[in-house]
């Protein structure tokens, strides 16, 4: 089944204590995103990757690290998580990032607390 | 920069009522337009889409046209059913600015009761 893959459902975790939150992809797309959403914010983009190696910031960067050393592979890392990054996250990725498929497939998210 | 307003919500509506949830856009260029909904307890789905002027997305029943005149693109059912329960969210990509970024609206949540 095609789909993206992300882990843990759930997250609880306290201030400073680095947390790696997994995604995978088994679509062979070559665009992958990272989003926050947050109640009336709507979904903010994070991190996006155009292809393995290649990574760009989105809206809201900060307190985050991405890397794409694979095609399947997009984990987000926070160094030092802080409460303000208590937010459910979603992963999505895409066939192309040239615009010939704008549909994104999302992951079903990860409930991120950080006490 | 480019933006998406929609309708803040909830919505709360009776089984088989019209539903419109507007949407606006500002964008240099000639983005496309998206209609995403997301149910409860999953990721978001891409509903309906638009990719030119007058063009009418369609899917599920809902419908929605890309109105540049008046930078609309608002999302409409006849008959809503109770599992149409969901939080709905315009978005728009313009390949005129940046490459790879989908911007959202806020999303508005509906509530569908039988």
């Amino acid at each position: 089944e095609a789909q993206v893959t992300q882990n843990p459902r759930y997250l609880i975790t306290v201030t400073g204590k680095k947390l790696t939150v997994t995604c995978s992809q088994n679509m062979n797309h070559e665009y992958m995103s990272w989003y926050r959403q947050d109640p009336g914010l709507g979904l903010r983009q994070i991190y996006y990757s155009m292809n393995v190696e290649v990574t760009d910031k989105g809206d809201v960067p900060e307190g985050y690290k991405v890397s794409r050393k694979e095609k399947r592979n997009f984990p987000l890392i926070l160094e030092s998580p802080s409460p303000n990054q208590t937010s459910l996250y979603f992963c999505a990725s895409s066939p192309t990032s040239t615009g010939l498929n704008e549909k994104l497939f999302f992951g079903s998210g990860t409930q991120l607390s950080v006490l | 920069g480019d933006s998406v307003t929609q309708m803040e919500g909830p919505v709360t509506l009776s089984e088989e009522a019209f539903l419109t949830i507007n949407c606006t856009y500002t964008a240099t260029g000639y983005p496309s337009l998206f209609w995403y909904v997301q149910y409860p307890g999953e990721g978001l789905q891409l509903l309906l889409k638009a990719t030119k002027a007058d063009d009418k997305g369609s899917n599920k029943g809902f419908e929605a046209t890309y109105r540049k005149e008046t930078t609309s693109f608002h999302l409409e059912k006849g008959s809503v059913q109770v599992s149409d329960s969901a939080v709905y969210f315009c978005a728009l990509m313009n390949y005129g600015g940046s490459q790879g970024n989908l911007i959202f609206g806020k999303g508005t949540k509906l509530s569908v009761k039988p």
